[in-house]
């Protein structure tokens, strides 16, 4: 199994700071990983995937990089609407698909 | 209004059976491939389950090989999980996910759940 570790557990941010997410996985995943947002009470809403490429609808302030073991998640410039745990999630496993344990942004 | 509604979550004796469903519309449900995902209570989250959009290819986690079984009606734009020999263990809220895939042209792959249900609430406890 691809182990999938996120980085920092809790990261706070000012609103209008950047945000910095760090995925690592146990082993190579290519280009293969997706980035997911929930919001306490709400299903996994999609962000990213193939590492870099924004889902239909996200803001343009939202961006992935990284392929092998490591990602990143930044988001430019934090809106009140984006403190939420972060889940990044390797799909070169498939159809074994694993997340990281979540990055939660909090307000500081 | 592209739209996950799932239901038949409760609480359940340990050992017992509970059936899970996933409602879709909006959509053309039998083009898609279906996977259910759940969370534990505080926890992050886990696959479950994969179904192809046929119906004639399925997955399962380790965790819950032999005890869940998923299926679907394309008739009825439903997707199901069954689950017997429930543990304290699959307690969690349980998400239906529609998975888009394919690949670039490049020949790089792409697979993920755009949309999701809002869970049902599984509960374990004698």
């Amino acid at each position: 199994e691809i182990v999938m570790t996120q980085s920092p557990a809790t990261l706070s941010v000012s609103p209008g700071e950047r945000a910095t997410l760090s995925c690592r996985a146990s082993q190579s995943v290519s280009s293969n990983l997706a980035w997911y947002q929930q919001k306490p009470g709400q299903a996994p809403r999609l962000l990213i995937y193939g590492a870099s490429t924004r889902a239909t609808g996200i803001p343009a302030r939202f961006s992935g990089s990284g392929s092998g073991t490591e990602f990143t998640l930044t988001i430019s410039s934090l809106q009140s609407e984006d403190f939420a745990v972060y889940y990044c999630q390797q799909y070169n496993n498939w159809p074994s698909l694993t997340f990281g344990g979540g990055t939660k942004v909090e307000i500081k | 209004e592209v739209q996950l509604v799932e239901s038949g979550g409760g609480l359940v004796q340990p050992g017992g059976s509970l059936r899970l469903s996933c409602a879709a519309s909006g959509f053309t449900f039998s083009s898609y491939e279906m996977n259910w995902v759940r969370q534990a209570p505080g926890k992050g989250l886990e696959w479950v389950s994969y179904i192809s959009s046929s119906g004639s290819t399925i997955y399962y986690a380790d965790s819950v090989k032999g005890r869940f079984t998923i299926s679907r009606d394309n008739a009825k734009n439903s997707l199901y999980l069954q689950m017997n020999s429930l543990r304290a263990e699959d307690t969690a809220v349980y998400y239906c996910a529609r998975a888009t895939s394919g690949y670039y042209g490049s020949g790089g792959y792409y697979y993920y759940m755009d949309v999701w249900g809002k869970g049902t609430t599984v509960t374990v406890s004698s």
